[in-house]
């Protein structure tokens, strides 16, 4: 059972570039997460969704966007990346108990 | 949202039992208690739940008092392993999509 998985685990990114990070949950979860970790902090939420076709923000989301088309699928695009995005991602699935995936390192640089 | 205190850090013995506090003294009647853990470089897990008794798994037990205003993670045994940021948070009914991590407790496990 792979859980929810996260793609890539690093990468480094120029200012200004953009990227999509990747997370496909397979226990069919309505519910998706994305939050940031800056080091030493907490997780802050970037962007939710309750279902397949609706999104909503989080307590961080400028210099976000995502979709979600499908239930297994829940991209989060960064469009003109910032050095202050240099941050971990982690990408979560619930229904009651939320799994994580093991995130993704970005540097921008 | 419903607001979690818990202590920045606490240290604990090898083998010994250790308990974590947890205050929410606004929680509502609807919202259940969730503690994460996130050990270094790794990401959250799930812990254990509950909403008004008392609940055991393999992992941790956790204690509800009476009036759910606060609780207690109960680790029975420390192991280094155990050693990590202990998250508190209060949930809406099993279908809410709330999720909102605080600041933790950082649990240090002393050999």
């Amino acid at each position: 059972n792979a859980g929810v998985t996260q793609t890539p685990k690093f990468r480094i990114l120029k200012i200004g570039q953009s990227m999509t990070l990747q997370c496909t949950q397979d226990m069919n979860h309505n519910y998706m997460y994305w939050y940031r970790q800056d080091p030493g902090m907490g997780l802050k939420l970037i962007y939710y969704s309750v279902g397949a076709g609706i999104t909503d923000k989080g307590e961080v989301p400028n210099g976000y966007n995502v979709s979600r088309s499908t239930t297994e699928d829940f991209p989060l695009r960064l469009e003109l990346a910032a050095p202050s995005q240099t941050s971990v991602y982690f990408c979560a699935s619930s229904y009651s108990e939320a799994f994580f995936g093991q995130g993704t390192r970005l540097t921008v640089v | 949202d419903a607001k979690t205190t818990q202590p920045n850090s606490m240290e604990s013995n090898e083998e010994e039992p250790v308990h974590l506090p947890c205050n929410h003294s606004t929680i509502s009647g609807t919202d259940y208690i969730h503690w994460y853990r996130q050990l270094p470089s790794q990401g959250p897990e799930y812990v254990i739940h509950g909403l008004t008794s008392n609940v055991n798994n393999r992992m941790a037990s956790l204690a509800i008092a009476e009036d759910r205003k606060s609780s207690t993670l109960i680790l029975h045994r420390a192991t280094l392993r155990d050693a990590a940021v202990y998250y508190c948070i209060l949930r809406g009914s099993a279908g809410s999509y709330q999720l909102t991590f605080g600041k933790g407790t950082k649990l240090s496990v002393i050999p």
